[in-house]
């Protein structure tokens, strides 16, 4: 079955460091998408990227096609950062039925 | 302001009883899924609907059942068949496949 991986699965950090979350998958992609879940469940999607590199304020995502490998990356961390990073994929030649998750990255900014 | 409205917060479900989660769109979006989420499992695809009156069995869909008469509506029914119902539930929806998701903000569930 193709997967979705992540690490680390928990990860706590001193306000200010550079974060780094990676992801990688088993076969080829159509899309990747980084989503962030805060505590009360709701989701917010950060990025959707296909190839190279996107930037958002202190966020940055970057794919890998040939290595099958993603990461974000987060600037000068501060406790508001704190939430479930989660890593998606929707498969080459796949259908219209939705994305294959990871299970997250438990991030905790510590002030 | 667009978005997705997930409705209600927490839901308990008695023995027996069918319960359903209501999930509604104003983004104007084709697509619409239902996922489940446990603790420590990545969300998994329940059901998803590509277009009004037509929808497609997820990777878990046994217990569950769904209708789309509008395209603003996806709601969610949990059936006494499925055994194991407690769960966060969230729906999604987008514009076309390799479109950005947009999330509700979950349903807990969880039996008496």
């Amino acid at each position: 079955k193709n997967e979705v991986e992540q690490s680390p699965q928990n990860l706590t950090a001193q306000e200010g460091e550079f974060i780094t979350i990676n992801c990688s998958y088993s076969v080829g992609i159509s899309a990747l998408h980084w989503l962030q879940q805060h505590p009360g469940g709701g989701i917010v999607s950060l990025f959707m990227l296909s190839s190279g590199k996107k930037k958002h304020g202190r966020l940055i995502a970057t794919i890998n096609i040939q290595e099958k490998h993603s990461s974000l990356h987060i600037t000068a961390s501060h406790p508001r950062d704190s939430a479930v990073y989660i890593c998606a994929v929707s498969w080459a030649g796949g259908g219209a039925d939705g994305l294959t998750f990871g299970k997250g990255t438990h991030l905790i900014i510590q002030p | 302001d667009g978005g997705i409205t997930q409705s209600p917060k927490y839901l308990f479900r008695k023995e027996g009883q069918n319960v359903t989660l209501s999930c509604e769109q104003n983004l104007n979006h084709d697509a619409m899924y239902w996922y489940r989420q446990d603790p420590g499992q990545g969300l998994r695809l329940i059901y998803y609907s590509q277009i009004v009156n037509d929808f497609q069995k997820g990777d878990i869909a046994e217990g569950y059942s769904v209708s789309r008469e509008k395209k603003e509506s996806f709601p969610l029914t949990v059936t006494s068949a499925q055994k194991n119902p407690t769960a966060f539930y969230l729906c999604a929806s987008q514009t076309g496949t390799l479109e950005k998701l947009f999330f509700g903000s979950g349903t807990q569930l969880s039996v008496l």
